[in-house]
């Protein structure tokens, strides 16, 4: 069976501090992948998709980047964070041809 | 992507009584889907409607998607505290990503 795992859960991290958040998924090949980003209360807002290894599409021009060095591992990075990048962020893929999506467990970002 | 809007943002009811989000679209969709997310948890996909007019059942939840395509509603009946958590509506006009609606907040109070 398909499973994705993200981390850290928590993550507490200064102003101007860079970032890495990592996603991999288990038991699939070549699926879109994507983070969403969930600020408190609010809905979720994609940040960035991949339907390939080295193909990044952003919907959400911002100091956040994303990379997928291989099929099943998607990263988010950032080089600098600011306080409006605290959020809780998600990592979810898809199967190709299917938007069905299903969720890693989340990483809850804060900036201080 | 195309835009969802969702109402009501909250809805707080008691425990038994019925309950109903909706979710509104300015233009036709192709298609559209449900989650359901708990408090600190993360979405889970609960159903995707791609027929005008059509209507699917799991157990106490009725999911409607209108005749135009630009609507769509989740129903619950007699909710149970266990129905507590937000429930977005979500499209993927695009065919790659989906578009989430802002989600309506559940409280059910036993």
């Amino acid at each position: 069976s398909q499973t994705i795992h993200q981390w850290p859960a928590t993550l507490v991290q200064p102003v101007g501090s860079p970032l890495s958040l990592e996603c991999t998924v288990e038991g699939t090949s070549n699926p879109n992948l994507y983070w969403y980003r969930q600020a408190a209360g609010r809905g979720l807002q994609l940040l960035f998709y991949s339907v390939g290894i080295g193909q990044i599409s952003s919907e959400v021009p911002q100091n956040l980047s994303a990379s997928r060095p291989q099929d099943r591992q998607f990263i988010l990075s950032s080089k600098k964070l600011l306080l409006s990048d605290s959020g809780f962020y998600l990592c979810a893929w898809s199967v190709k041809g299917n938007t069905e999506a299903f969720f890693g467990q989340g990483t809850r970002l804060t900036v201080v | 992507g195309q835009q969802v809007m969702q109402i009501p943002q909250y809805q707080h009811v008691q425990e038994g009584e019925d309950f109903t989000t909706y979710c509104n679209s300015s233009t036709t969709l192709s298609n559209i889907q449900w989650y359901k997310q708990r408090p600190g948890g993360h979405p889970v996909f609960l159903i995707q409607l791609v027929k005008s007019g059509e209507v699917k059942k799991q157990k106490r939840l009725t999911f409607q998607f209108g005749e135009a395509k630009k609507n769509s509603s989740l129903h619950i009946t007699a909710t149970q505290t266990t129905d507590v958590g937000t429930y977005f509506c979500a499209n993927s006009n695009s065919g790659y990503a989906l578009n989430f609606g802002k989600g309506t907040s559940l409280l059910v109070t036993p």
